[in-house]
């Protein structure tokens, strides 16, 4: 079967580095997500990563290991704005995307 | 990035009542739109994927009778919650897939239906 697996639920304070670890299993592959979404609102794209290696775009860098089934978001001088939840959400075979329940970040001053 | 609107952002309704939700991308044309359903605190579940021209695919346990989606042309694609009842009280959100984009889904802002 599909299955993604992340931490339900993570801690961090403002200004630091956080890292939200991914694995994930799928029919075919065609990429990773990763969303973020605020409460009550639509998840907003954050970064994809189809080669191995690690994709770097301001505060924000995503990592992928395909033959580890492995992907991680960190996130560098942590805002209080960026408290969320975060969804890692792989692409199988048929461009679909596979969803989990995602991560929610607390950021405390 | 691309933008997809959707309309109406929160909706009210009475139980027994339909309500149509519209879903537009507004500077692409979108080959495959996907309709979602999110409960509090609970992960994306995709209902039905929308292909322009064709019928729906619905995920299993999806009523395609309640849940009517018509994908008319490349920008536009309706959901539309038949007899609606309190339990279909949900936060509905539309993406559209971008192929030019690496098949990135652009998401809606989202609707808020409440049945009462």
């Amino acid at each position: 079967g599909q299955n993604i697996d992340q931490p339900t639920e993570m801690t961090a304070t403002e200004g630091a580095i956080v890292q939200i670890n991914c694995t994930y299993q799928t029919s075919g592959f065609n990429g990773l997500f990763w969303y973020q979404q605020h409460a009550g609102e639509a998840p907003t794209f954050l970064s994809y990563n189809v080669l191995d290696g690690l994709e770097e775009k301001g505060r924000f860098s995503s990592f992928l290991s395909r033959s580890k089934g492995y992907s991680y978001l960190l996130l560098k001088e942590l805002q209080m704005k960026d408290s969320a939840s975060y969804l890692c959400a792989p692409m199988d075979s048929n461009y679909q995307l596979i969803w989990g329940a995602g991560t929610k970040l607390i950021i405390k001053p | 990035g691309a933008v997809v609107s959707q309309h109406p952002s929160r909706v009210i309704c009475k139980s027994g009542t339909s309500v149509k939700i519209e879903c537009r991308s507004l500077d692409f044309q979108a080959t495959t739109m996907f309709w979602y359903r999110q409960f509090p605190k609970q992960s994306l579940m995709l209902m039905a994927t929308s292909n322009e021209g064709s019928k729906a695919t619905y995920e299993q346990g999806v009523e395609k009778d309640k849940f009517l989606i018509n994908h008319a042309s490349l920008t536009l694609s309706t959901l539309t919650v038949t007899s609606a009842h309190p339990e279909d009280s949900s936060f509905y959100i539309c993406s559209a897939r971008w192929a030019a984009e690496n098949n990135e889904q652009f998401f809606g802002p989202g609707t808020r239906l409440t049945v009462l």
